[in-house]
């Protein structure tokens, strides 16, 4: 398995301007995690989906973050416009479900993200 | 809401123990730990659910403390390989979505 697949890598844009980041979860997995990590706030949890559903989403900064999972495999997290207090590396990772219980999260190489 | 972790840092020479703690203000479901590695992802470590079933790594120990609200991660004989930032994240409604500490930075030295 290829594992939590982000993309792209590396994002520079200038302040204004909107950001899509992406992500691919592991086969098989039914929960997805978005997390913004910075050195003066550490790692945060911004939303996360189980089976595609939204179910918390109170750790997103403002209106101008939004997230969607259109199915099952893939999601994406949005900023618009993007603000340079949003320079960050942003993680996804992919869990499931079993037996009522959640298990470990596997997290994606990460989004460094650049406002300027 | 945020756990607290102590210490915020550690320093070892190889083959030292080394135990990271923590606290939580609520009461916990369940704790889970990841370690991170500089320019790197966190990598699942633990977890310990309430009841006191452990899922994780067999080289790794951890303790878990329900009523006080507690974990600690216990690293004995430390190799280089152990060093990097680790976090616990807990979750209080077993509803999965976790809230992290702020990390315990460990470095293992020759």
């Amino acid at each position: 398995d290829a594992g939590v697949i982000q993309s792209p890598r590396h994002e520079v844009t200038e302040m204004g301007q909107e950001v899509t980041l992406r992500c691919k979860l592991i086969s098989g997995h039914n929960s997805l995690f978005w997390y913004r990590q910075t050195m003066m706030r550490g790692l945060e949890l911004l939303i996360y989906f189980n089976n595609n559903v939204p179910i918390d989403d109170s750790g997103m900064p403002e209106d101008r973050f939004s997230a969607k999972m259109p199915n099952a495999s893939f999601s994406t997290l949005k900023i618009q416009p993007s603000e340079p207090r949003d320079s960050a590396v942003y993680f996804c990772a992919s869990s499931s479900i079993r037996g009522g219980s959640y298990n470990e999260q596997f997290f994606g190489p990460g989004t460094r993200l650049t406002v300027l | 809401q945020q756990p607290v972790q102590s210490p915020q840092a550690v320093i070892l020479r190889e083959g030292e123990d080394a135990v990271i703690n923590c606290s939580s203000s609520k009461a916990l479901y369940s704790v889970h730990w990841y370690r991170q590695k500089h320019g790197e992802a966190p990598v699942f470590l633990m977890i310990l659910l309430k009841g006191g079933e452990q899922k994780g790594h067999e080289k790794i120990s951890a303790s878990f403390n329900e009523k006080k609200q507690q974990s600690s991660l216990y690293l004995t004989a430390s190799q280089l390989s152990y060093s990097g930032t680790y976090f616990c994240g807990t979750d209080g409604g077993s509803q999965g979505n976790l809230i992290f500490g702020k990390g315990t930075k460990l470095s293992v030295k020759p």
